[in-house]
């Protein structure tokens, strides 16, 4: 299995509240991607990186904010959690040359009250 | 742009049948394309890929074939077993942006003995 781990595995904040995710790798991997998985929606991506310091955004980019200082970790932020951002988020790295798949973490539930 | 359309679901199969979950693709440039797999409470699992056309993916008996005339990546199976059940998703992978990742919405499969 691909060296990533989230946390927290679980959390319930309160609307208002910040709340910042946390995906490590051990991988040395240069893509580090975020999604949220909703029913009926699948996976959509919310932002990612391309290397330290570079990310762009996704899909469902609003209300969310990243950072990535180090090669290993990617921080995903939400500034003011909305019960709309209820949802399981998925980290998931790739970058291993000639290999373009995806290795995906375990996963966040985040419950906003 | 690019997206991926798979078989809606639920799909409830007896022990030993036949499964063929659709997927067809549309891509701007040559992507790859997979088939991950996700058992309740985890995160996604890569079961098979496939990088150019008429490559076939196989994994654990499941197989897909990579068709660039249909646009398609159907996964397939003989004879499925209970522990087969499971959330499949279809995927493909565009390098030009940062191998970003889209996804079918997914596609539950329960197994019945």
């Amino acid at each position: 299995d691909a060296g990533i781990t989230q946390s927290p595995r679980h959390k319930v904040t309160e609307t208002g509240t910040p709340v910042t995710l946390r995906c490590h790798q051990t991988e040395n991997h240069r893509y580090m991607y975020w999604y949220r998985q909703d029913p009926g929606h699948g996976l959509r991506l919310i932002h990612y990186s391309y290397g330290v310091k570079d990310t762009d955004k996704g899909e469902v980019s609003d209300g969310y904010s990243v950072s990535r200082s180090k090669t290993e970790d990617f921080l995903l932020t939400l500034e003011s959690a909305t019960s709309s951002q209820t949802s399981v988020y998925f980290c998931a790295i790739s970058g291993a040359y000639g290999k373009y798949e995806q290795y995906f973490g375990p996963g966040t539930r985040l419950t906003v009250t | 742009g690019n997206s991926v359309t798979q078989m809606e679901g639920p799909v409830t199969l007896s022990e030993e049948a036949f499964l063929t979950i659709n997927c067809t693709y549309t891509a701007t440039g040559y992507p790859s394309l997979f088939w991950y797999v996700q058992y309740p409470g985890e995160g996604l699992q890569l079961l098979l890929k496939a990088t150019k056309a008429d490559d076939k993916g196989s994994n654990k008996g499941f197989e897909a074939t990579y068709r660039k005339e249909t646009t398609s990546f159907h996964l397939e199976k003989g004879s499925v077993q209970v522990s087969d059940s499971a959330v499949y998703f279809c995927a493909l992978s565009d390098r030009d942006t940062g191998n970003q990742f889209y996804f079918g919405t997914g596609t539950s499969l329960t197994v019945i003995p």
